[in-house]
């Protein structure tokens, strides 16, 4: 089946640092979408990307969909306390609604 | 819209008892999710549904575990006998059969059977 490889894992960063994640596919996705788990919570959308080589900005994030349409990144600026959580990056294929999920980016910042 | 309704938020019980776990979808989407999350294996979708019909339960771990989906608006999870390794956080999320639109998740029901 598809598989996603998310990374890194984990990270540990200073307040203010930016920071970048990144997700890549043995398979074509039509979608790639970004949500972030707060402790204690589940999964929130952030960004979601329809196109290839699209490029979107949600604040301090920005998401891009790779040219080859297997691959996405995230990119977090200026980084804040609240950004703590895991990331996830999920794909969709082009008629199948299910969503294949990394494994997350757990990412921890210290004041 | 109140969201993905899940509950309870914490329940512990101990091997061998029933756990039924609770999910209201948002009003309106057809596609409903169950999954798993452990430090382990991170997020594992146990079944889905789609109009109230079960389409892939190939994630649910064993014969212990049954999910029902009775209408639009309600979903159980249920575990029969409960063991302690199924102790996980558990989230329900739902979605439109729209491509592109992305789940929307419940806040989880932590399990701790022990």
């Amino acid at each position: 089946g598809q598989q996603l490889n998310q990374s890194p894992q984990s990270m540990f960063i200073q307040e203010g640092e930016d920071v970048s994640m990144n997700c890549t596919s043995s398979s074509i996705f039509n979608t790639w979408l970004w949500y972030k788990q707060d402790p204690g919570e589940g999964p929130v959308l952030l960004i979601a990307l329809y196109k290839a080589g699209e490029l979107t900005s949600n604040g301090r994030l920005t998401a891009q969909f790779g040219i080859t349409r297997k691959d996405s990144f995230l990119n977090i600026s200026a980084s804040i306390p609240s950004d703590v959580g895991i990331y996830f990056c999920a794909g969709q294929g082009r008629s199948n609604y299910k969503l294949t999920f990394g494994k997350g980016t757990l990412l921890t910042v210290n004041p | 819209d109140a969201g993905v309704i899940q509950s309870p938020r914490h329940e512990v019980t101990e091997m061998g008892q029933e756990v039924t776990l609770r999910c209201k979808p948002i009003s309106g989407h057809d596609y409903l999710f169950w999954y798993r999350q452990t430090m382990m294996r991170g997020l594992e979708l146990l079944i889905y549904f789609n109009n109230n019909v079960p389409i892939d339960d190939s994630g649910m771990p064993e014969d212990r575990f049954s999910a029902k989906m009775p209408n639009a608006s309600f979903s159980t999870l249920k575990i029969q006998p409960s063991e302690p390794r199924d102790s996980a956080v558990y989230f329900c999320a739902s979605s439109l059969s729209r491509v592109g639109y992305g789940y929307t998740f419940g806040s989880g029901t932590r399990l701790t059977v022990v």
